[in-house]
């Protein structure tokens, strides 16, 4: 079955780091990828997609590519800030499927 | 554009009482609809998604159930609650295959 892998965490960076949260997935298909955000007391929000390999979604300085020959959908972000501490979650999505599989989430500090 | 509420914010029940947590859709058509659970620094749980009005389907079987009355409204209900039932409950939307929409969650707390 279709299955998503993250990196566990928490990840603690001092602000100006760079970041990358790693992500490899298992599917049947050719599945849509996604990055979820949520920050403390919150509801999930989407981060950004891509919805066929080799497609880069992109948001908030936050970036990932679609790898489908190493099945990967990393998150990066060149320069992360305080308000960026929250906790990220990659999940997939099948095409006219009805649920969407979430990895467990990776935490993420970023101190001052 | 399309926005989803949940309610209560915040709830603290009894073991044994019974639960009622409410979700709306608004700007959309024949969702996906969803509820999951997320317990303490943990991560998401699906409980129950449903394609249209009266089909639900039970993705872990439990004290829960699901109702959905109206093409936008999603119900979780327990008759009688467990410690174990404490965490936080978000409901979602969705088209099929596609990107999902969450409501801001109800914290619930079991004592």
């Amino acid at each position: 079955g279709n299955s998503v892998t993250q990196m566990e965490g928490p990840v603690t960076l001092s602000e100006e780091a760079f970041l990358t949260i790693n992500c490899t997935y298992t599917a049947t298909g050719y599945p849509s990828l996604f990055w979820y955000v949520q920050y403390p007391g919150e509801g999930l929000q989407l981060l950004l997609k891509a919805t066929k390999a080799d497609d880069k979604g992109s948001n908030k300085g936050f970036e990932a590519t679609y790898r489908k020959e190493t099945t990967s959908f990393h998150l990066e972000k060149g320069s992360v800030q305080v308000s960026d501490s929250a906790v990220y979650f990659c999940a997939l999505s099948e095409a006219g499927g009805f649920k969407t599989i979430f990895g467990a989430g990776t935490r993420l500090f970023v101190k001052a | 554009s399309q926005t989803i509420h949940q309610w209560p914010a915040t709830l603290v029940q009894p073991v044994g009482s019974p639960l009622s947590l409410e979700c709306t859709v608004e700007g959309t058509s024949n969702p996906n609809l969803y509820w999951y659970r997320q317990a303490a620094g943990r991560g998401l749980q699906l409980l129950f998604y449903s394609v249209g009005i009266g089909q639900i389907s039970s993705e872990v079987p439990q004290n829960l159930s699901a109702s959905r009355p109206q093409d936008r409204q999603f119900i979780l209900s327990s008759k009688k609650l467990l410690l174990s039932d404490s965490g936080f409950y978000l409901c979602a939307w969705s088209v099929s295959g596609y990107e999902q929409y969450f409501g801001p969650g109800t914290r619930l707390t079991v004592t």
